[in-house]
């Protein structure tokens, strides 16, 4: 079985600062992993996905993700974050290949202050 | 469809009533999701249907839940003698398959909002 942590429930930062939303996955398997956006009164939407390849993956909206293994995290980044990227992030995982179940972590809400 | 549909938007019931929550996926998508989304709780499992495949109803909380998919297309999630924690957001997914690699990439709906008095 899978589990995501997002330790993080709110993450205040202000507009044009950077900022790091973290996820930790537990896994027995190799696994895909992806974050999901949901923006006020909106519905969820993928934000990005590492399925295999270069560690470091990007984004809609400039966010990036580096997955680390020995580390077991997902950790998402923005450079200079917007008024606009105040939403709720979900950290997913879901075991490679095949249609899986795919176990989300209980989000991060992204607070940016003008 | 050109998305996830999912019907009633909103729900409001009486403790004890049952309800029906519906979920047409995208066209053509074989695996569909059921989560559910309670304020501070995130994103919690609840069943998932993979083509014929017995689905994995792991998450569902009690035996007042239940899901069936007709025809591999649409589903519909029944809760029946609803109780005031079955209020939350009932959200639907599909997914297809990335070019070889199968990852699970979902498409959600909007939601079924369920209030339970």
């Amino acid at each position: 079985a899978q589990s995501v942590t997002q330790l993080d429930s709110q993450v205040p930062v202000f507009e044009e600062a950077p900022v790091e939303l973290r996820c930790n996955y537990s896994s027995s398997v190799s696994v895909y992993l992806f974050w999901y956006v949901q923006y006020p009164n909106q519905g969820l939407q993928l934000l990005l996905k590492y399925l295999s390849g270069s560690t470091l993956v990007k984004g809609i909206n400039g966010f990036e993700a580096e997955f680390n293994k020995s580390q077991t995290s997902f950790h998402l980044r923005k450079p200079s974050v917007h008024i606009s990227d105040t939403a709720e992030y979900f950290c997913a995982v879901s075991p490679s290949g095949g249609y899986q179940k795919v176990t989300f972590g209980t989000g991060t809400k992204l607070q940016v202050i003008p | 469809g050109a998305g996830v549909s999912q019907s009633p938007s909103n729900k409001v019931t009486e403790k004890g009533k049952d309800v029906e929550l519906r979920c047409d996926p995208i066209s053509g998508h074989t695996a569909l999701y059921w989560y559910r989304q309670s304020l501070g709780q995130g994103l919690e499992f609840l069943i998932y249907f993979q083509g014929n495949s017995a689905p994995d109803k792991s998450g569902l909380p009690s035996d007042r839940f239940s899901a069936e998919r007709t025809g591999g297309s649409v589903s519909t999630l029944t809760i029946q003698r609803t109780q005031q924690e079955d209020s939350a957001v009932y959200l639907c997914a599909s997914t297809s398959r990335i070019g070889s690699s199968g990852a699970n990439v979902l498409t959600f709906g909007a939601g079924s909002r369920l209030t339970v008095l």
